[in-house]
């Protein structure tokens, strides 16, 4: 069945660093993809999503491309902040599965002054 | 921005116990849905809603869980005799649309603990 992996946290990095975060999927067809994020306390909010092939996604300074032949959405951010410190989580939604999200296992992420 | 409620935010129940976890949905949205999280594991989906019928469902929803939206504005999750593997965080969600590249916006959650 489909499936989302991304890559284990926590991830500890000093203010300004860059942000990778791998995340790679299976999926039959053409899924959506999708960055949610959590802060402490708070619900899931969708920080950005693409919808075919060769999309990118961007908000707030994260992007993230939809590689089929690699089957990957990696998030990046070139310079992090304090304030993205959040459990971060890839998703898909199946074709014409509207709204049956599946997702990775979550990466927290720690930014330290 | 417009927001999901969920109430309560921990729910503390005993074994065999019915519990109805509560979920105020953004006011202009038509599909609504149930998540759950237990600790340390991946964030899955139960349940999707529209026009007062179960859409679609997964495996974790047997029949011991039940959907309503009694009202114009709630919308619940039943769980009849709860055990113990049923702890865990409970996100409700709500969309305006039913299509794949749809945005969700989610609750704060239940933190639901079966003793």
């Amino acid at each position: 069945g489909d499936s989302v992996t991304q890559m284990e946290g926590p991830v500890t990095l000093s203010e300004e660093a860059f942000l990778t975060i791998n995340c790679t999927y299976t999926a039959t067809g053409y899924p959506s993809l999708f960055w949610y994020v959590q802060y402490p306390g708070e619900g899931l909010q969708l920080l950005l999503k693409a919808t075919k092939a060769d999309d990118k996604g961007s908000n707030k300074g994260f992007e993230a491309t939809y590689r089929k032949e690699t089957t990957s959405f990696h998030l990046e951010k070139g310079s992090v902040q304090v304030s993205d410190s959040a459990v971060y989580f890839c998703a898909l939604s199946p074709y014409n599965q509207g709204g049956k999200l599946i997702f990775g296992q979550g990466t927290e992420l720690s930014v330290k002054p | 921005e417009p927001e999901v409620t969920q109430t309560p935010s921990h729910q503390v129940t005993q074994m065999g116990q019915e519990v109805i976890l509560r979920c105020v949905p953004i006011s202009n949205h038509l599909y609504f849905y149930w998540y759950r999280q237990i600790l340390g594991q991946k964030v899955e989906f139960l349940v999707s809603f529209y026009n007062n019928e179960i859409s679609e469902k997964s495996e974790i929803f047997d029949d011991q869980f039940s959907v309503e939206r009694p009202d114009g504005s709630n919308f619940t999750l039943k769980i009849r005799s709860t055990k113990l593997e049923d702890s865990a965080m409970y996100f409700c969600a709500s969309s305006e649309g039913g299509m794949s590249n749809e945005k969700l916006f989610f609750g704060s959650g239940t933190q639901l603990s079966v003793l």
